[in-house]
């Protein structure tokens, strides 16, 4: 069974640029969380799906950053435009249904620097 | 709110060493405990966890225990090997239906022959 995958691996944008990163989770996992880890700091929630609905957005830095999951089973998350600020590596993780003993399968993050 | 303050690195160990890396947390409620591992390239991968107090997760040789009276999950293991190299990090979800992870900073492990 194929994991959480990611794309691209790696980004490097101009400030002010779009970029757009994919997530595509676990088949049959209908939780779909956003994740970001800027250099040296923790891993911060950013936002959570469940199918292709936001359950929780309240990690969101800020209206520059989209996610949508169209249908229910990729999504995508779109920085516009981007600032220095927004550089680090963006993690995707999908689970199962949530509960107590809940995992989160994480993919293996994009790298994005905004130079 | 929930934190997680875990140990600060980078640690450097040789190999058949002990390793603890502390972790401690702050949550309301009821929070499940995780210890996650990245390996060099690779992404997040679970190692253990534990989701009530006294509770033992184990994997690969690693244990941590779920001490509520102290508010912390260490993450142990008895005779490190050069693979178990990586960046670990600790991490939490508060009870109810809060299901986002809390991380700590993370920490770099070293072992070398």
């Amino acid at each position: 069974e194929a994991g959480v995958t990611q794309f691209p691996s790696h980004s490097v944008i101009e400030k002010g640029q779009t970029v757009t990163l994919r997530c595509d989770p676990i088949s049959g996992h209908d939780n779909l969380y956003w994740y970001r880890r800027v250099m040296g700091k923790e891993i911060k929630f950013l936002l959570h799906f469940v199918k292709e609905s936001k359950q929780d957005e309240s990690g969101m830095p800020n209206n520059r950053f989209l996610a949508e999951r169209t249908g229910g089973t990729y999504s995508t998350l779109k920085v516009q435009p981007a600032e220095l600020e927004d550089s680090g590596v963006y993690f995707c993780a999908s689970s199962q249904a949530p509960g107590k003993a809940e995992t989160q399968y994480f993919g293996p993050g994009t790298r994005l620097l905004v130079l | 709110g929930n934190s997680v303050t875990q140990m600060e690195g980078p640690v450097t160990l040789s190999e058949e060493a002990f390793l603890t890396i502390n972790c401690t947390y702050t949550a309301t409620g009821y929070p499940s405990l995780f210890w996650y591992v990245q390996y060099p390239g690779e992404g997040l991968q679970l190692l253990l966890k534990a989701t009530k107090a006294d509770d033992k997760g184990s994997n690969k040789g690693f244990e941590a225990t779920y001490r509520k009276e102290t508010t912390s999950f260490h993450l142990e293991k008895g005779s490190v090997q050069v693979s178990d190299s990586a960046v670990y990090f600790c991490a939490l979800r508060g009870g109810g239906s809060n299901y986002k992870l809390t991380f700590g900073k993370g920490t770099l492990l070293t072992v070398n022959p």
